[in-house]
């Protein structure tokens, strides 16, 4: 079965700053896994995703995320945040013979101007 | 393209009322998901589809049913409403793993609030 945790259910960000969002996955197969982001009364949208290939991976509005087997890790970056980057991150994993998607707690970001 | 549609967008329903959710998605996708988003537990999966007329309970599937009749509807049903069932239900869709790019990408929906008092 996958699970999926995510360390801090709130991160405050000064614009400009760095953003790291902390995702770390549990699969008892080669994981898929996904960062998707939630804006304020809306569904969810897709970031990134790692299949397979380049650890590696760049999503939309300038985020990336690297994948890491031995710390069974996914972690979400952004170098420089932006007022609109203001929203809900959520990390999921779906495992390779089961195709649920299993989605983890949130983190709620907040960019301080 | 609509991509995923769920009606109503908001009801309230008193305790023991019976009320039926309904997500549909013109991407002809074969996978489609429900979910229920509640603060601090993020979404939680209650029931998916891997294709017409099959259902497959997910991680909190008590107190729903489901029903895939054709391969763009997914209904999502409360025979008995309870306090607890109060959230923001979330239907999504997406292609089977095979399918390149788009492999288990969900598409979602706006989203369907439900409160019961």
């Amino acid at each position: 079965a996958q699970s999926v945790t995510q360390l801090g259910s709130h991160v405050s960000v000064s614009e400009g700053a760095l953003v790291l969002l902390r995702c770390n996955y549990s699969s008892s197969v080669p994981p898929y896994l996904f960062w998707y982001v939630q804006y304020p009364n809306q569904g969810l949208q897709l970031l990134l995703k790692y299949t397979t290939g380049a650890t590696l991976v760049k999503g939309i509005n300038g985020f990336e995320a690297e994948f890491k087997k031995s710390e069974t890790s996914f972690h979400l970056t952004k170098p420089s945040a932006h007022m609109s980057d203001a929203a809900e991150y959520f990390c999921a994993v779906s495992g390779a013979l089961h195709d649920k998607v299993i989605f983890g707690p949130g983190t709620s970001l907040s960019v301080i101007p | 393209n609509a991509g995923v549609t769920q009606t109503p967008k908001f009801r309230v329903l008193k305790t023991g009322q019976s009320m039926t959710l309904l997500c549909a998605q013109d991407m002809n996708h074969e996978y489609m998901y429900w979910y229920r988003q509640d603060p601090g537990m993020g979404l939680r999966l209650i029931h998916y589809s891997v294709g017409e007329g099959t259902t497959a309970k997910g991680e909190v599937p008590d107190g729903y049913n489901v029903s895939r009749l054709k391969k763009q509807n997914f209904l999502l049903g409360l025979e008995s409403a309870a306090p607890s069932q109060t959230s923001v239900y979330f239907c999504a869709s997406s292609y089977l793993r095979d399918r390149g790019a788009g492999a288990n990408v969900l598409t979602f929906g706006a989203g369907s609030r439900l409160t019961v008092l």
